[in-house]
């Protein structure tokens, strides 16, 4: 299994939609996780940190699943703005501190 | 959290030629990271910029080819020498958060093309 893998998408919602994206690991001893934000053209931003069962804000969750392992995140009430593409982001099998990204998936949120 | 500025933003260079890209941050940081992303691909990191002694690169990707420079705690180059078409990607310099060495703030970005 790949260190993090993603469905790329896209996932095509209309505005107030919810939607989900998993995404899976192969690092059992992983205690955190993130999700990253990047829209076209332009550096990935930091969306929100998961440490232990999930982290809520706003609009969006994210939750983990330690025993499947995969994390997933949730986005209530879709916006246009929304739309991007986002990355799952796994520490380095290991012990390493080097984050492994996901390739992203796309999300295209439409009127 | 901090901002980062690269230069150049975007450049067209020939095959055979190398580019120097800077990165500053505006305030000091232990880390510093400088990643490529490749056309519909993820971010790849190609080495960790240490300063005061040498970078630290992932595999695949070496010093020849890729020489950094950490002169300081704000600053770091990345040179991406003797280019082939292959080398075409966005370059990003990151550092690392407050709270995790996870949570990264990356540059804009530096958009290269080598024909």
């Amino acid at each position: 299994r790949k260190e993090v893998e993603q469905d790329p998408g896209p996932f095509n919602v209309p505005e107030g939609a919810t939607v989900a994206f998993n995404c899976t690991y192969s690092n059992s001893a992983s205690q955190s996780f993130f999700w990253y934000r990047q829209d076209c053209r332009k550096e990935p931003k930091l969306l929100m940190s998961v440490y232990s069962s999930g982290n809520e804000d706003g609009r969006f969750t994210a939750q983990l699943n330690r025993a499947s392992q995969y994390i997933s995140l949730l986005i209530r009430d879709s916006k246009l703005s929304d739309s991007a593409t986002y990355l799952c982001v796994v520490p380095a099998s290991g012990g390493s501190y080097i984050p492994t990204f996901g390739r992203g998936t796309s999300l295209i949120v439409h009127p | 959290s901090a901002v980062i500025s690269q230069k150049p933003s975007r450049d067209i260079c020939q095959r055979g030629t190398s580019l120097t890209i800077q990165c500053q941050v505006d305030s000091q940081v232990t880390m510093m990271f400088w990643y490529r992303q490749q056309p519909g691909q993820s971010l790849t990191l190609i080495a960790t910029a240490n300063q005061g002694s040498e970078a630290t690169y992932e595999s695949g990707f070496v010093i020849d080819k890729f020489p950094i420079s950490r002169p300081n705690l704000t600053f770091s180059t990345l040179t991406v020498s003797n280019m082939s078409p292959e080398d075409s990607s966005i370059y990003l310099c990151s550092v690392e958060g407050t709270g995790s060495v996870y949570e990264q703030y990356f540059g804009p970005g530096t958009r290269l093309t080598v024909t």
